[in-house]
């Protein structure tokens, strides 16, 4: 059983266009979503991330929006580059196992000039 | 400078033999992780260590062995590898444990096992 699930697997959007990934959870234990971004050969690089306290936060042209009732989060990214194309990955920790990160598959972002 | 570093980049193995990856990092951080990344299975936490105590072992097999000499090393030895155990490990540190705490990565080592 998959606890974080992501859609879609994969994604293109033109330059300047705003990006919109999704993630859902199962465990209602979790209360802490960081995104990370991968690029190829290289360590996944935290993004954003947002407490479940919250329901929107904000850095620069990357926010995430939580909906505790419904168990989903989602990232928006404005004014998408060219250089923002990447896997990014939800991820999600909580309850007994607070430092315990449970990622999502990824969604691969293709930013098209 | 890297905060994190992990050697080797890329590692190959045959299959039965023992490997140790090498973790450090530069962050200050108090507590340290191990996290395998596979073609099959997404991102997988295996380990976390605090001030160089094992807190949490998601790793079900006693192959997979963390090592801890100094609070900023974590390396992980792996023994009896199998393919199976291909894949690319990363190692990630935070400022405290206990969360949440905001957790960076290192550029992994991607081992393959022949």
């Amino acid at each position: 059983q998959q606890q974080v699930r992501q859609s879609p697997q994969s994604l293109t959007v033109w330059e300047g266009g705003t990006t919109v990934l999704t993630c859902s959870y199962e465990d209602s234990t979790f209360n802490y979503f960081p995104w990370y971004q991968q690029f190829p050969g290289e360590g996944p690089a935290l993004l954003i991330s947002i407490l479940s306290v919250s329901d929107k936060k904000e850095d620069g042209r990357f926010t995430t929006f939580f909906n505790k009732r419904e168990k989903k989060l989602s990232l928006h990214i404005i004014d998408s580059q060219p250089g923002d194309s990447a896997t990014y990955f939800c991820a999600a920790s909580g309850g007994e196992g607070a430092d315990r990160l449970t990622f999502g598959k990824g969604t691969q972002l293709i930013i098209q000039p | 400078d890297p905060k994190i570093i992990q050697k080797p980049k890329y590692l190959v193995a045959v299959t039965g033999s023992e490997k140790i990856l090498i973790c450090e990092q530069y962050l200050g951080h108090n507590a340290m992780y191990w996290y395998r990344q596979s073609a099959k299975k997404p991102l997988e936490f295996m380990f976390s260590y605090s001030y160089q105590k094992l807190m949490d072992n998601q790793t079900a097999s006693s192959r997979f062995q963390p090592q801890s000499s100094k609070k900023n090393h974590l390396d992980l030895q792996i023994t009896a590898l199998k393919p199976d155990d291909s894949a690319t490990y990363f190692c990630a540190s935070s400022q405290g444990w206990g969360g949440p705490y905001e957790q960076y990565f290192g550029p992994g080592t991607r081992l393959t096992v022949l």
